[in-house]
């Protein structure tokens, strides 16, 4: 069974720094996606940024980019000149590469303060 | 485009009366989804729609939740009786299903706002 571990529970950095939120997940499957989502205050979640396992090229969205580590099964999310927007829950997240069974695998999250 | 639409927002119970939770899900979008996400976790797969058939139920207690997708379009998550274990935000997402224009697979889940249910 896959499983997904984020180890920090709570983090703060000020407005305009760069971020880093932890992820490690185990799984023996070899193709795979493995995303971050954010979940603000208001509760609806929405996708930051996705890894497809098959590509060494580690995955950027504007701001958010993330260290895809196969190997050492490691998923970081860094966030770069951090905005009050970012605050929220953040979630790393695993799904198998098959059409149907795309159950998605949530770690339990890093809740995310931007201090101005 | 219209995202995925669930009600009521809140919710406030009694242990051991009965609640009903409604989702419609983005137009075309043939997967649907009800995860339960716990104070402080990350959301749960309650069960997993396909059109109108069940995919994946194996997490949903099935002695007091339901749910049920008519016509394969909006869905709806009952609970009776409800525990006071059951206080958590019920999420519903949606996802295209198959391979978008181009051949490429359709991996992204849209989630609804939630629905907040206390059980006191």
């Amino acid at each position: 069974a896959q499983t997904v571990t984020q180890s920090q529970p709570e983090m703060s950095v000020q407005e305009a720094e760069t971020v880093t939120l932890s992820c490690t997940y185990d799984t023996s499957e070899n193709n795979y996606y493995l995303f971050w989502y954010k979940q603000p205050p208001s509760r609806q979640m929405i996708l930051v940024i996705r890894q497809e396992a098959y590509k060494q090229q580690n995955a950027t969205e504007n701001r958010f980019s993330v260290n895809f580590q196969k190997a050492a099964k490691s998923f970081s999310l860094k966030i770069s000149d951090s905005q009050l927007g970012d605050t929220a829950m953040y979630f790393c997240a695993f799904m198998k590469h098959m059409n149907r069974d795309d159950k998605i695998i949530f770690g339990k999250g890093t809740r995310l303060h931007i201090l101005p | 485009e219209a995202g995925v639409a669930q009600s009521p927002r809140y919710k406030i119970i009694e242990k051991r009366q009965s609640v009903a939770f409604w989702c419609n899900p983005i137009s075309g979008h043939a997967t649907l989804y009800w995860y339960q996400q716990i104070l402080g976790q990350g959301p749960k797969l309650l069960i997993q729609f396909q059109n109108n058939g069940v995919v994946d139920d194996s997490q949903l207690p099935k002695d007091r939740f339901s749910a049920e997708r008519l016509k394969g379009v909006d869905s709806t998550l009952k609970i009776q009786p409800a525990k006071l274990e059951d206080s958590a935000v019920y999420l519903c997402a949606s996802r295209q299903g198959g391979t978008l224009a181009g051949g490429l697979f359709s991996y992204e889940q849209y989630f609804g706002p939630g629905t907040r249910l206390t059980v006191t």
